[in-house]
């Protein structure tokens, strides 16, 4: 089935720093969605792309949907200490029948004050 | 409630022993979705349901699992018999089905499961 890897799996970063971070496929996705996961909370959505190429930004956020479709980026300015958490790529699996979604592996997020 | 409501939000149980986990969807909601957690893991598909029918089941780990959702709304998720390798946060997300909004789920925070 499709599977989806994130990169880097963790980052440690100062307070202030930009963050960039992203999402490959072994397939083409039709949409791209990245969520935020706060300590003991469930996932939350930040964005979501239906577009190759579309580039979308909420706040401080920027994500980007690849042009090969297999692939997306999400970057942070200017971070500050609520950002903090694991942000999951998804994507709807096509290959099943259904419109569940496919996980990414998550990039936690730790940002020093 | 305008959100996904679960319960309980944690359960320890000794091994063995059946447990029911519940899912409260956003009105209106006609997809829903559980998910499995485990420690520092990303979210495993478990099953989805569209109304009160479940056209995926094929992440069930086991017979041991299944779950149901009755009046297109509430969902219950049962694991019998557990056993420790079941200890994870079992998240539960709805959605509106399609159109461009199709896939964008709604959590809820989890039922924390400790098999003892």
């Amino acid at each position: 089935g499709q599977q989806l890897n994130q990169s880097p799996q963790s980052m440690f970063i100062q307070e202030g720093e930009d963050v960039s971070m992203n999402c490959t496929s072994s397939s083409i996705f039709n949409t791209w969605l990245w969520y935020k996961q706060d300590p003991g909370e469930g996932p939350v959505l930040l964005i979501a792309l239906y577009k190759a190429g579309e580039l979308t930004s909420n706040g401080r956020l920027t994500a980007q949907f690849g042009i090969t479709r297999k692939d997306s980026f999400l970057n942070i300015s200017a971070s500050i200490p609520s950002d903090v958490g694991i942000y999951f790529c998804a994507g709807p699996d096509y290959g099943g029948a259904t419109n569940k979604l496919i996980f990414g592996t998550g990039t936690l997020l730790a940002v020093q004050p | 409630g305008a959100g996904v409501s679960q319960s309980p939000s944690n359960k320890v149980t000794e091994k063995g022993k059946d447990v029911e986990l519940r899912c409260d969807p956003i009105s209106g909601h006609t997809a829903l979705y559980w998910y499995r957690q485990s420690l520092g893991q990303g979210l495993e598909f478990l099953i989805y349901f569209q109304g009160n029918s479940a056209p995926d089941k094929s992440g069930l780990p086991s017979d041991r699992f299944s779950a149901e959702r009755t009046g297109g709304s509430v969902s219950t998720l049962t694991i019998q018999r557990t056993q420790q390798e079941d200890s994870a946060v079992y998240l539960c997300a709805s959605s509106l089905v399609g159109g461009r909004r199709t896939g964008e789920l709604f959590f809820g925070e989890g039922s924390r499961l400790t098999v003892l």
